[in-house]
């Protein structure tokens, strides 16, 4: 089946610091949606993208659609320690032709605050 | 307020007994999943309907079933028959619009089999 890959898959912030991660795939996509999930909880939507090229933010939070279609990043500045949790991107392949039930998602990056 | 909600948010199950999740919504969405989640995994779908009456099995499905009887439920049993149920389980809805795909989760159920 697709996947997605996404990284990293884990990383220490100090706060203050800009926070970079990625989703890329072999496959083409028509929608990529970024999820933030704190322990225990279910996730919660941060952004989502449907046009190639496409930048969005959302507060702290920016995250862009790739040319390619392929690819997905997410950025967060100025990090702050309520920023720690589990980011997951996920993604809608363009040959299932917009059907909601296909989501593919990826296994997520961890953010944990350095000791 | 509008939302999901699932319950119960813990629960613990004997092997060999079946077992039903709930799922509520009533944000009026069309569409509703069930994914099961496990550490270090992303999400993998097990069931989701698009319109009342109507469900299609997702990546992995064994072991599992659901009903739609009404647009705001989405129930979901893990029978006896699913071989590693302990799992995070998550519900999630979303408008049946062209062109969104935006999907909205519970704040899941822990299940736990004794």
């Amino acid at each position: 089946g697709q996947q997605l890959n996404q990284s990293p898959q884990s990383m220490f912030i100090q706060e203050g610091e800009d926070v970079s991660m990625n989703c890329t795939s072999s496959s083409i996509f028509n929608t990529w949606l970024w999820y933030k999930q704190d322990p225990g909880e279910g996730p919660v939507l941060l952004i989502a993208l449907y046009k190639a090229g496409e930048l969005t933010s959302n507060g702290r939070l920016t995250a862009q659609f790739g040319i390619t279609r392929k690819d997905s990043f997410l950025n967060i500045s100025a990090s702050i320690p309520s920023d720690v949790g589990i980011y997951f991107c996920a993604g809608l392949p363009l040959n299932y032709g917009g059907s909601q039930g296909n989501l593919i998602f990826g296994k997520g990056t961890k953010l944990s605050v350095k000791p | 307020d509008g939302g999901i909600t699932q319950s119960p948010k813990y629960l613990f199950r004997k092997e060999g007994q079946n077992v039903t999740l709930s799922c509520e919504q009533n944000l009026n969405h069309d569409a509703m999943y069930w994914y099961r989640q496990d550490p270090g995994q992303g999400l993998r779908l097990i069931y989701y309907s698009q319109i009342v009456n109507d469900f299609q099995k997702g990546d992995i499905a064994e072991g599992y079933s659901v009903s739609r009887e009404k647009k705001e439920s989405f129930p979901l049993t893990v029978t006896s028959a699913q071989k590693n149920p302990t799992a995070f389980y998550l519900c999630a809805s979303s408008i049946e619009t062209s062109g969104r795909d935006e999907q909205f989760f519970g704040p899941g159920t822990r299940l736990t089999v004794l």
